[in-house]
């Protein structure tokens, strides 16, 4: 399998319960992002990993908690979410070098109810 | 800081017609910059990119040009199919800017017969 994957691709949570995403790429990338896609909002960069080190939390509650445990493999921890975290979230890798694009996952679909 | 401004969607045309969508944007530098497109239900797909000034990059018939002068990176296309409906995402990437893509709000365009 190639590209950025996935999973779980649809997620219902209740807000007491703890779940993770998780992010594979087989694209020999050394940065991965998680991203937050809402309705009506513009994308929302949540994390960066690059060589496996975090750079960038923007700002994001601590209900949210990443982990990069390689290169190649990134998780989302979820605990205690709110009904407006409800959202797609999607994953991206990238070189760490200019000018290179992001690719992306296809994304997780999460309602919180 | 970094941003990038599309233009107001949805954009409703014809089959055949032709489409630009306008995206400029502010940033410090020499920005790489992109075209992303969202269709229904997956994540985002690389469309085009160009790296330095008066670049074009092209892809499937789309094409845009990176204009230092006027900071913008219009998407077009000539002719367009109902296949293309879709969201369109403009991008930057800033050299050195934490190796992170800043995205513009989305146009989405609806192409009819």
């Amino acid at each position: 399998e190639t590209g950025v994957t996935q999973t779980p691709r649809h997620l219902v949570m209740g807000m007491t319960n703890k779940k993770s995403l998780k992010c594979e790429q087989h694209l020999g990338h050394n940065a991965m992002y998680w991203y937050k896609q809402s309705a009506k909002k513009p994308l929302e960069l949540m994390f960066v990993y690059s060589l496996e080190e975090r750079v960038e939390n923007n700002s994001v509650p601590s209900r949210f908690s990443p982990e990069c445990p390689n290169s190649s493999h990134l998780f989302l921890h979820l605990h205690t979410l709110q009904p407006e975290d409800s959202a797609l979230y999607l994953c991206a890798s990238s070189q760490v070098l200019a000018g290179t694009e992001a690719f992306f996952g296809q994304g997780t679909r999460l309602t919180v109810v | 800081g970094n941003s990038v401004t599309q233009m107001e969607g949805p954009v409703t045309l014809s089959e055949e017609a032709f489409l630009t969508i306008n995206c400029t944007y502010t940033a410090t530098g020499y920005p790489s910059l992109f075209w992303y497109v969202q269709y229904p239900g997956e994540g985002l797909q690389l469309l085009l990119k160009a790296t330095k000034a008066d670049d074009k990059g092209s892809n499937k018939g789309f094409e845009a040009t990176y204009r230092k002068e006027t900071t913008s990176f219009h998407l077009e296309k000539g002719s367009v199919q109902v296949s293309d409906s879709a969201v369109y995402f403009c991008a930057l990437k800033q050299t050195g800017g934490g190796n992170k893509l800043t995205f513009g709000t989305g146009t989405q365009l609806k192409v009819e017969l």
